[in-house]
């Protein structure tokens, strides 16, 4: 079955970065962008930016340009967020998700991560 | 790019219709056919309950619809059951090929 497992809840010191993984399995990885979402408690959702694995292009949201870089690894089907400059306010759960439709139709979110959370704390 | 404005809460009691509205702008519902909505309960990562503006993905109820309107998106709950007690979020592609989600409708059903 089609599965996104990520990396365990991870601490980053105020100022340090952090880097996020999320492995997929049960379908053809290079087929699906890839999206990285995050929520602060009780807040709502945050779109982090999207990646084509197979190309290893992204788009970020302005709010994030110069802070975030997402990779793909297409040996293990797998993608990565590095987040840098860490913040107290990055403190969040960090989900990553697949596109609902092959090559890049950007339609919906409808495979997701289990999510992993972040906090950030000196 | 700003947030879509959803109501932050809607209720109803079971076996009522319910609708969450979704409004955004020229740069993103309005000039695409690419809106979703999620369901989230708490602790939980979101589920994909419509795509591309009224599509159910295989296995959601046929109890969820949406629909979109000039700028406005909306979703439709008819049969209010207590397990679609959840909060709901639309989202939608934009002019600069990034998301956009909505701020978050907490639904109560009473």
């Amino acid at each position: 079955q089609v599965q996104l497992v990520q990396s365990g809840a991870d601490v980053g010191k105020p100022g340090a970065s952090v880097k996020v993984s999320c492995k997929s399995s049960g379908y053809i990885f290079t087929d699906y962008y890839m999206h990285w979402v995050r929520q602060a408690p009780g807040q709502g959702l945050e779109w982090m930016g999207w990646i084509n694995p197979n190309s290893g292009i992204t788009k970020y949201p302005q709010m994030f340009q110069g802070r975030v870089t997402m990779t793909s690894d297409t040996s293990i089907s797998t993608i990565y967020l590095e987040l840098s400059s860490l913040r107290s306010d990055d403190t969040a759960v960090y989900y990553c998700a697949r596109d609902h439709s092959r090559f890049g139709e950007l339609n919906g979110m409808g495979v997701w991560g289990q999510g992993t959370t972040v906090t950030v704390s000196s | 790019q700003s947030a879509l404005t959803q109501p932050a809460s809607v209720s109803g009691s079971p076996g009522q219709s319910i609708t969450i509205s979704c409004t955004g702008s020229s740069s993103d519902i309005g000039r695409y056919n690419y809106v979703s909505w999620y369901q989230q309960y708490p602790g939980k990562a979101p589920k994909l309950m419509i795509y591309d503006v009224s599509n159910r993905p295989s296995g959601v109820s046929n109890r969820f619809s949406g629909s979109k309107s000039d700028n406005t998106a909306s979703l439709t709950i008819s049969g209010l059951q207590a397990e679609d007690e959840a909060d709901y979020y639309c989202g939608s592609f934009t002019t600069t090929s990034t998301q956009v989600f909505g701020g978050g409708t907490k639904l109560t059903v009473l």
